[in-house]
């Protein structure tokens, strides 16, 4: 069966840190792999999504990157956090054709910027 | 602009009254449609999806939704709440063919005992 890991769990990084956070998938090949921000009221946001390695699409401008080394593991990061950048991080898999399917979702990081 | 709109935020019931959250969505094309609820301390998780086909979906603990195309929407309904129903909600669509999925502000719903 498939399962999808994160970590950390829990990150409280002061501002102008660097950020990196990662996300990895087990028992499948070729997924699509995507960042969501979740804040409170404001539902998920995709931030990044991706199709192949070496391939990101970027959703929303902003002090945040995505790369895909290998074909299950996704890497988001920064190289100085803004007290915005607070929230609760998911990452999430599809198979690997467009669309049409479901989303499954990590545990998620829970990051505080002071 | 492609958007979802859950108009609920919070809702607050008690058991066995009747559930319905409205989704309702903004595309430009064919849509597949789904919800998803997240227990305290959980993952987020698949609820029920809409692909094709009958309109009215059936998906896991008793909940529902129906497909409406010329309201754009898609809304959960359940008959009899549970205790255990309490949860956040959310609705989102994926424009078929597309990687892209878009979700609705999501609905926080109490159920009390």
């Amino acid at each position: 069966s498939q399962t999808i890991h994160q970590w950390p769990a829990t990150l409280v990084q002061p501002v102008g840190s660097p950020l990196s956070l990662e996300c990895t998938v087990e028992g499948t090949s070729n997924p699509n792999l995507y960042w969501y921000r979740q804040a409170a009221g404001r539902g998920l946001q995709l931030l990044f999504y991706s199709v192949g390695i070496g391939q990101i699409s970027s959703e929303v401008p902003q002090n945040l990157s995505a790369s895909r080394p290998q074909d299950r593991q996704f890497i988001l990061s920064s190289k100085k956090l803004l007290l915005s950048d607070s929230g609760f991080y998911l990452c999430a898999w599809t198979p690997g054709l467009a669309g049409a399917d479901t989303q499954y979702f990590g545990p998620g990081t829970r990051l505080t910027v002071l | 602009a492609q958007s979802v709109s859950q108009h609920n935020h919070h809702v607050i019931l008690s058991e066995a009254a009747s559930l319905e959250l409205g989704c309702n969505y903004s595309y430009g094309g064919t849509v597949n449609l789904f919800w998803y609820v997240q227990y305290p301390g959980q993952h987020l998780q698949l609820l029920l999806k809409y692909f094709s086909g009958d309109p009215l979906v059936k998906g896991i603990k008793g909940f529902e939704a129906e497909f409406i195309k010329s309201k754009f929407s898609f809304n959960l309904r359940k008959p009899s709440v549970q205790w255990s129903d309490t949860a956040e909600y959310f609705c989102a669509v994926n424009g078929r063919g597309t990687y892209k999925y878009i979700f609705g502000t999501g609905t926080r719903l109490k159920v009390l005992a």
